[in-house]
């Protein structure tokens, strides 16, 4: 079964330094995977995703993942943090042709004046 | 009204009682899932519906009844529930095939289980 992992519980960053956060799944063949955002209070917004092609995916609010199918890695980053950042990232994969979205346990990203 | 939207957002209850979450989405998708999400764990999916028809149930116990009278709507039944049921449940809605993947969530009620 695939599974994701998100290696960091806490990452705590200066705004406007860089960030990147982690990712890495087990699954047997390509997969698709995402990454989203959750604002205290407020459900899971979709960041980006990776179907297929270019391995640098870029999406909303400024950042960017790249797939790396020999580390079996798709990290977020960001070039500069901003204090609205601070929220829960999880990382996801999709099982192709089933209907099912598998997540990790999360990161939660604070951002320090 | 858009998205995808919740009610209640905050619900406590006794293991004896029944209550309902409800689901309503305003995207025009026809695949709607129920999540709970609990601290320090993944998101576990409950529930898929396809235009009204429930197409996964994940192993969930039968105190969690869900129902889908619409492609809009979706709620799930709740009834003699345990503490360890106490969590944050999520909705979700999305299109069908490939944009399956990309499910818009709503807020989530916060259920209790005293």
């Amino acid at each position: 079964a695939q599974s994701v992992t998100q290696p960091d519980i806490h990452i705590t960053v200066s705004e406007g330094a860089s960030l990147e956060l982690r990712c890495n799944y087990s699954y047997g063949a390509t997969p698709y995977l995402f990454w989203y955002v959750q604002s205290p209070g407020q459900g899971l917004q979709l960041l980006l995703k990776y179907f297929s092609g270019d391995t640098l995916v870029q999406g909303i609010k400024g950042f960017e993942a790249e797939f790396k199918r020999s580390q079996s890695s798709f990290n977020l980053r960001k070039p500069s943090v901003h204090w609205s950042d601070a929220a829960e990232y999880f990382c996801a994969v999709g099982e192709v042709g089933f209907q099912k979205l598998v997540f990790g346990t999360g990161t939660r990203l604070l951002v320090s004046p | 009204e858009t998205g995808v939207t919740q009610t209640p957002r905050h619900l406590v209850m006794g293991m004896t009682n029944k209550k309902s979450l409800k689901c309503e989405q305003h995207l025009g998708h026809n695949a709607m899932y129920w999540y709970k999400q609990s601290a320090k764990k993944p998101l576990e999916l409950m529930f898929v519906y396809n235009f009204k028809e429930q197409t996964e149930n994940n192993s969930v116990p039968s105190r969690f009844s869900p129902e889908c009278p619409n492609s809009s709507h979706l709620f799930l039944h709740l009834h003699t529930l345990q503490p360890e049921d106490s969590a944050l449940y999520l909705c979700a809605s999305s299109q069908p095939g490939q944009s399956s993947y990309e499910q818009y969530f709503g807020p989530g009620t916060r259920l209790t289980v005293t």
